[in-house]
């Protein structure tokens, strides 16, 4: 079993959609969750971090935290064509070390 | 600041060939990362270093080798490239610290082929 799993898509929506993207993980171990963004291309760059169970919000954007199921949700919405990345789910181990999600290709139509 | 920068952005190697990947970051943390991107596979990460003089295995080592010499530069060297070593390489770093969120800061990738 892999320890984090998360829906590569890809995922089309229209512009203005309320998106939702999830992930799955099996270590108790981990502290912290994110959300990094990918645009073609670039590295990605860190969008939210929650440590907590619950929900976190920054203007459009909410990151859900579920510690008992072993999931967390990443909701965009009024999503823009600006939002099409790769959107990747990420969680700490030791020494600052990262593990990814699959990613998800997001794509937001005009 | 230039953040995290990757030299090349761009190689193509034959089977069997060598080459060392260049990490540079301005920032003066103390850890840093090579990560390697496969369609699919999300960030898989290579080796790591928590300082200088210092290097770790991360989940996919093999055929890698690293060297930290300097605290703000992180070699990554293919001794004898394969083709299962095509993918995409990201350097990261970050300021570390136990028991605390650090955000690790990506450079813009390096996109290696090989024949």
């Amino acid at each position: 079993q892999k320890e984090v799993e998360q829906d590569p898509g890809p995922l089309s929506v229209p512009e203005g959609a309320i998106v939702s993207l999830n992930c799955t993980y099996s270590n108790s171990a981990f502290q912290y969750f994110m959300w990094y963004r990918q645009y073609s291309r670039k590295g990605p760059e860190l969008l939210m971090y929650t440590y907590s169970s619950g929900n976190k919000e920054d203007g459009r954007f909410t990151a859900q935290v579920d510690k008992s199921s072993k999931y967390i949700s990443l909701f965009i919405r009024d999503s823009q064509p600006s939002d099409s990345a790769t959107y990747l789910c990420a969680f700490i181990q030791g020494a600052q070390k990262l593990v990814f999600g699959q990613g998800t290709r997001l794509t937001i139509n005009p | 600041n230039a953040g995290v920068t990757q030299t090349p952005k761009f190689r193509v190697l034959k089977t069997g060939q060598s080459m060392t990947l260049l990490c540079a970051q301005d920032m003066n943390h103390e850890y840093m990362y090579w990560y390697r991107q496969d369609p699919g596979m999300g960030l898989r990460l290579i080796h790591y270093s928590v300082g200088e003089g210092t290097t770790a295995k991360g989940e996919v080592p093999d055929g890698y080798n690293v060297s930290r010499l300097k605290k703000q530069n992180f070699l990554l060297g293919l001794e004898s490239a394969a083709p299962s070593q095509t993918s995409v390489y990201f350097c990261a770093s970050t300021g570390g610290g136990q028991g605390a969120m650090n955000e690790q800061f990506f450079g813009p990738g390096t996109r290696l082929t090989v024949l």
